[in-house]
């Protein structure tokens, strides 16, 4: 049981290239979330997805789009990647009844971008 | 709004001395209280959940954390560090008044790093 993959796990970019990170799950879980994790700043909602199809805006989603064709997958994209994107990103996901859930988190993405 | 404040940034104790990183929020209504840990280059794994049951929440690797409602205080507490434990610690909290909004369902405090001398 894999539970939550990320690919790539590490990126460096230059600015204005684009680039999609790939979330999956093998948990059957209705919800995923991208988070952000810079120094000091905990973790930052980017977009989330409450299920296949949908996709919703985050604390901070400039810059980035998401999609969710499929239930196991939720897709970050970076069209016009800047320098400010250096982040660590982490994907998670929950069931749907998912207020009292605790999330499950991939081990992450570290994206530079030069 | 909700909130959570993780009192310490950084915590430091030696080994086999007890742990105390604390962590207030604030939150509308009854909420659910995570405690995640991170060590290095790794993804947040869950420690320990408060999900309005009993109000001292036992968790893995000897961690545990009390839900006190009137203080709105959900302290982490370990009786005896170990090396191993030397990471960084994350006190989140889950509102259903937040569930949906742009926040999502998960507010997170900034984390406190624990370091464990021999």
């Amino acid at each position: 049981n894999a539970g939550v993959t990320q690919t790539p796990k590490f990126r460096v970019l230059k600015t204005g290239q684009s680039m999609t990170l790939l979330c999956a799950q093998d948990m059957n879980h209705e919800y995923m979330y991208w988070y952000r994790q810079d120094p000091g700043m905990g973790l930052r909602l980017i977009h989330y997805s409450v299920g296949e199809g949908t996709t919703a805006k985050g604390e901070v989603p400039d810059g980035y789009n998401v999609s969710r064709l499929k239930k196991q997958n939720f897709l970050l994209g970076l069209e016009s990647a800047a320098p400010s994107q250096t982040s660590v990103y982490f994907c998670a996901s929950t069931p749907f009844s998912g207020w009292r859930q605790p999330q499950h988190f991939g081990d992450g993405t570290r994206l530079s971008i030069l | 709004a909700q909130s959570v404040t993780q009192l310490d940034s950084h915590v430091s104790v030696s080994e086999g001395t007890p742990v105390l990183l604390r962590c207030n929020y604030s939150s509308s209504y009854s909420p659910s209280l995570f405690w995640y840990v991170q060590h290095p280059n790794k993804g947040l794994q869950l420690l320990l959940k408060y999900t309005s049951a009993a109000t001292l929440v036992k968790g893995i690797n000897g961690f545990e954390a009390e839900f006190k409602k009137s203080e709105t205080s959900f302290h982490l507490t370990k009786p005896s560090a170990h090396m191993s434990d030397a990471a960084e610690y994350f006190c989140v909290v889950s509102d259903p008044m937040n569930y949906g909004g742009s926040q999502g369902n998960l507010i997170f405090g900034k984390g406190t790093k624990l370091s464990v001398k021999p």
